[in-house]
């Protein structure tokens, strides 16, 4: 069974507009969790993350919020840029990180 | 850049022949782990490692072993490969605080496997 869920495999906004990723995970011990950008042919590089004593970072255009009593962490791209289109893995754990299935975002110009 | 480097970068198999891929690091980091990304799927922890000649199972290790006789170098050996193995397969690193590793790993480039 897995960890962590993304349940939307594909996302597509307008450039300028908010994108929100969401991931869900089943396993209240972890205790970080992560955002990676993948592009084809690349391997996944690190973008955000937060651990279980916070609800909310920021990182320039990028914001990951946490909900620990719904298990539940979203990334939010304000604005959204053409290059920000790839896919979006979260990641939980402690340690060991379980990926969820990712979410392929496309930012139309 | 992180200095890991996987290889090869491709690599076309036939069913029931061992396959052996690298990955190398030049940072020093003590965790080393292999992950398989496959559609659906995700990222899915193969095995890992925290130090040379210590190594654990992840989610789907079965099919797989791996040795690490050396800080740098990790190898992830499928003894016999099955067309269910085809896969990009992931290496990422990571450095320690105490005797824990740090979040966030530093991912390879990738090694897409073909099993024929």
């Amino acid at each position: 069974d897995q960890q962590v869920k993304q349940n939307s495999p594909s996302l597509s906004v307008q450039e300028g507009r908010i994108s929100i990723l969401n991931c869900d995970y089943t396993n209240s011990m972890f205790d970080y969790f992560l955002w990676y950008k993948k592009y084809p042919a690349e391997g996944p590089t690190f973008l955000i993350s937060i651990s279980s004593i916070k609800d909310k970072n920021e990182d320039g255009r990028f914001t990951v919020f946490l909900n620990k009593s719904a298990k539940h962490l979203s990334l939010h791209i304000v604005p959204s840029q053409p290059g920000d289109s790839a896919v979006y893995f979260c990641a939980a754990g402690g340690g060991k990180f379980y990926f969820g299935s990712g979410t392929k975002l496309n930012v139309k110009p | 850049d992180a200095g890991i480097t996987q290889s090869p970068r491709h690599k076309v198999t036939e069913t029931g022949t061992p396959v052996t891929l690298r990955c190398h690091q030049t940072e020093n980091h003590r965790y080393m782990y292999w992950y398989r990304q496959d559609p659906g799927h995700g990222l899915r922890l193969i095995h890992y490692s925290y130090g040379v000649k210590d190594t654990d199972k992840g989610e789907v290790s079965d099919g797989y072993s791996v040795s690490r006789s050396k800080t740098e170098d990790f190898l992830l050996t499928l003894e016999s490969a099955t067309s269910s193995q085809t896969s990009v397969y992931f290496c990422a690193i990571s450095e320690s605080t105490g005797n824990q590793p740090n979040y966030g790993y530093t991912f390879g480039s990738g090694t897409r496997l073909t099993v024929v």
